[in-house]
């Protein structure tokens, strides 16, 4: 069964704080790796897509990497405005040509000015 | 360019009654998708579409039933509304990429409260 996990489950900053947010995973047959950001009473907002180990993608403060086993979104010189719940979600092979995504219960992160 | 658009946004429901979620997105998309998010919890799938006239099972069913008769529109009904059906509700679409791995693009959600 695919599983993801993410820590820490909340993280409290200083502004200006550089941080990483982890998350751990085992898919059979990784077809790429997600991270959202889902702000209070809102749905998840894509953030980026990374398909294989040793891939890097990068957005203003925020950069995430992959490793055949985790997947990091660092954080740096967070602003207050970097306040919201970031998701990371796995999608593997399923079966019938379905590619079954699996998502974590997030990282709570809260910066303070 | 709305992207996903749900309506309602809140929706409080007696046990037993019936409702329709509505959900449409305007990009084309031919994958979407309905996911439930509880407390503690991350999104399970409920139902998933990959194109018109074509839905399927996603991991918690039961309880719920989905149609796909445009692009655009991928409604979500609830039968016999029970308490356990108590969550946020989220649809999300996303295109058919090249690569098999594609992002979600989510609707603001619906707040479901069933007593």
């Amino acid at each position: 069964e695919d599983q993801v996990t993410q820590s820490p489950e909340a993280l409290r900053l200083q502004e200006g704080e550089s941080s990483s947010l982890n998350c751990s995973y085992t898919v059979s047959g990784l077809r790429g790796l997600f991270w959202y950001r889902q702000d209070p009473g809102k749905g998840p907002e894509f953030l980026f897509t990374l398909y294989s180990a040793g891939e890097e993608k990068e957005k203003e403060r925020l950069k995430a990497t992959l490793t055949k086993k985790e997947s990091f979104l660092h954080i740096t010189a967070p602003k207050p405005e970097d306040s919201a719940t970031y998701l990371c979600a796995v999608r593997s092979r399923g079966s019938g040509g379905y590619q079954k995504v699996t998502f974590g219960i997030g990282t709570k992160l809260q910066v303070i000015p | 360019n709305a992207g996903v658009t749900q309506t309602p946004k809140f929706r409080i429901l007696k046990i037993g009654q019936s409702m329709t979620l509505q959900c449409a997105q305007d990009m084309n998309h031919n994958y979407m998708y309905w996911y439930r998010q509880d407390p503690g919890m991350g999104l399970k799938l409920i139902y998933y579409s990959v194109g018109a006239g074509i839905t399927d099972k996603g991991e918690v069913p039961n309880g719920y039933n989905v149609s796909r008769s445009t692009t655009e529109d991928f409604p979500l009904r609830l039968e016999l509304a029970a308490p356990s059906q108590t969550s946020v509700y989220f649809c999300a679409s996303s295109p058919l990429g090249l690569a098999g791995t594609y992002e979600q693009y989510f609707g603001p959600g619906t707040r479901l409260t069933v007593t």
